[in-house]
């Protein structure tokens, strides 16, 4: 069964990058038919999807965050990674890492979700 | 892309049946069969609930059932529970191969 655990820091400034990592364990990351992903949400607010990602490192991002983020894969540490520049207050958000096997536009597994504040 | 329709909060008593509605475009929820619900509890994660417009995952109870018409989708839970107060999100692949969601509706088990 796989299992999700984002890291990151909980407090990124104005102008900077967001920098998060999922743990993946259960489960091979390399596994061919795997996609990964991130959801966010707003405090109080609803899930926003920010893209995923294969085994292979093809790419799905949300259009209207698109030129600030990317997502990447690092199958040697079992890990996957969310990146998002300029952040500003409207970033702050819980992040979920999230997978599904076969399809990147569901989501099945859900780590708890780490909350990130811009200030 | 615009987030899906949906109404903000609905309600219903123990036993009765609900149904929440998800609007979209022929671009996402009328033009594909790739619907899904989310369940979410406060301060949980979200739960795949349907996918494929009226699919349920495994152990997911058959008291959620999904369905489409046109551009509409709709989750209805019948025997309504009290664990079943929690919000819950409509999503839809989409054209653009993105994946766009609902704003999410507030279930009160009366």
């Amino acid at each position: 069964q796989v299992q999700l655990q984002e890291s990151g820091p909980g407090l990124v400034k104005p102008s900077e990058t967001l920098s998060l990592t999922c743990g993946v364990s259960g489960h091979s990351i390399s596994t061919t038919n795997y996609y990964w992903g991130w959801i966010r949400q707003p405090p109080g607010k609803g899930l926003e999807w920010i893209g995923s990602i294969s085994h292979s490192g093809i790419t799905y991002y949300n259009p209207s965050l698109n030129s600030r983020v990317s997502i990447s894969i690092d199958t040697s540490k079992s890990q996957f990674s969310l990146k998002v520049t300029s952040v500003t207050a409207a970033d702050t958000a819980v992040y979920y890492c999230t997978s599904k096997e076969w399809v990147y536009y569901y989501m099945d597994v859900w780590g708890k979700g780490t909350t990130v504040t811009v200030s | 892309q615009s987030a899906l329709t949906q109404p903000a909060s609905v309600s219903g008593s123990p036993g009765q049946s609900i149904t929440i509605s998800c609007t979209g475009t022929s671009s996402d929820v009328g033009g594909y069969h790739y619907v899904s619900w989310y369940q979410q509890h406060p301060d949980k994660a979200p739960k795949l609930m349907i996918y494929d417009v009226s699919n349920r995952p495994s152990g997911i109870s058959n008291r959620f059932s999904g369905s489409k018409s046109g551009n509409t989708a709709s989750l209805t839970i019948s025997g309504l529970q009290a664990e079943d107060e929690a919000d819950y999100y409509c999503s839809s692949y989409t054209s653009s191969t993105t994946v766009v969601f609902g704003g999410g509706t507030k279930l009160t088990v009366l």
